[in-house]
């Protein structure tokens, strides 16, 4: 069982907009930038959101992060096919000393 | 171009010890606080541990402490995992992850090797 919780799947259709939630904890997120990584199939994991809300340069900015409190979400607008991947929150936690995980959602794209 | 290149997984039988390495080139390896994160088959990402860059502060998951050991030498751009005891709850592909700061307290890497894969069975 993950530290941050994430909705298991998530689907959509081409030129949708979907949010994926990650809900954590006061000494998670509540205390720490939420990062967010994509994996294709395959594939390592990609750095796609950092700092809560920040894009690495080369991200396109149809994805966009933001954080309240001890969630954040991932927003993917304009859905791609391509956008079809596996997607992870991360987080430093104080209580535990080390990073913490959300178990992810897979996202269809219909 | 920063790479990250990750060697060492193996099949061994529980109760057994390997060791990773994960070669890195194109950034200055000294200056950057590097992590290894796992992902059993099918499942996924577990941070296993990370050690700062200045001081080599080294941090540890509950799941592996006591029984794997983070280690990284500066003069040959190496970081490395030694795993002992090792239980068929640590099949996976391990990860080598660069940080963005000098703390291993972080949650944000930039880049990720391709992976090895340990598997520990009888």
């Amino acid at each position: 069982q993950s530290v941050l919780t994430q909705p298991p799947s998530a689907s959509g259709t081409p030129g949708q907009r979907v949010t994926i939630s990650c809900s954590g904890s006061s000494s998670s997120i509540g205390a720490n930038h939420v990062n967010w990584y994509q994996q294709l199939p395959g594939t390592a994991p990609k750095l796609l959101i950092y700092g809560d809300d920040q894009r690495p340069s080369g991200v396109p900015d149809r994805f966009s992060g933001s954080k309240s409190g001890s969630s954040a979400s991932l927003a993917i607008s304009g859905l791609q096919s391509e956008d079809e991947a596996d997607y992870y929150c991360a987080a430093w936690d104080d209580s535990l000393n080390g990073a913490v995980f959300g178990g992810g959602t897979q996202l269809t794209v219909l | 171009e920063v790479q990250l290149l990750e060697s060492g997984g193996d099949l061994v039988q529980p109760g057994g010890s390997l060791r990773l390495s994960c070669v890195a080139s194109g950034f200055t390896f000294a200056a950057y606080a590097m992590a290894w994160v796992r992902q059993p088959p099918g499942k996924g990402l577990e941070w296993v541990s990370a050690i700062d860059a200045p001081n080599d502060l080294t941090y540890y998951a509950d799941s592996v402490k006591g029984r794997f050991t983070i280690s990284r030498d500066n003069s040959e751009n190496t970081l490395s995992l030694q795993m002992s005891s090792l239980k068929a709850e640590d099949t996976a592909v391990y990860y080598c992850a660069k940080t963005t700061t000098l703390s291993g307290r972080s949650s944000r890497s930039d880049c990720w090797g391709q992976g090895t894969l340990v598997t520990v069975s009888s």
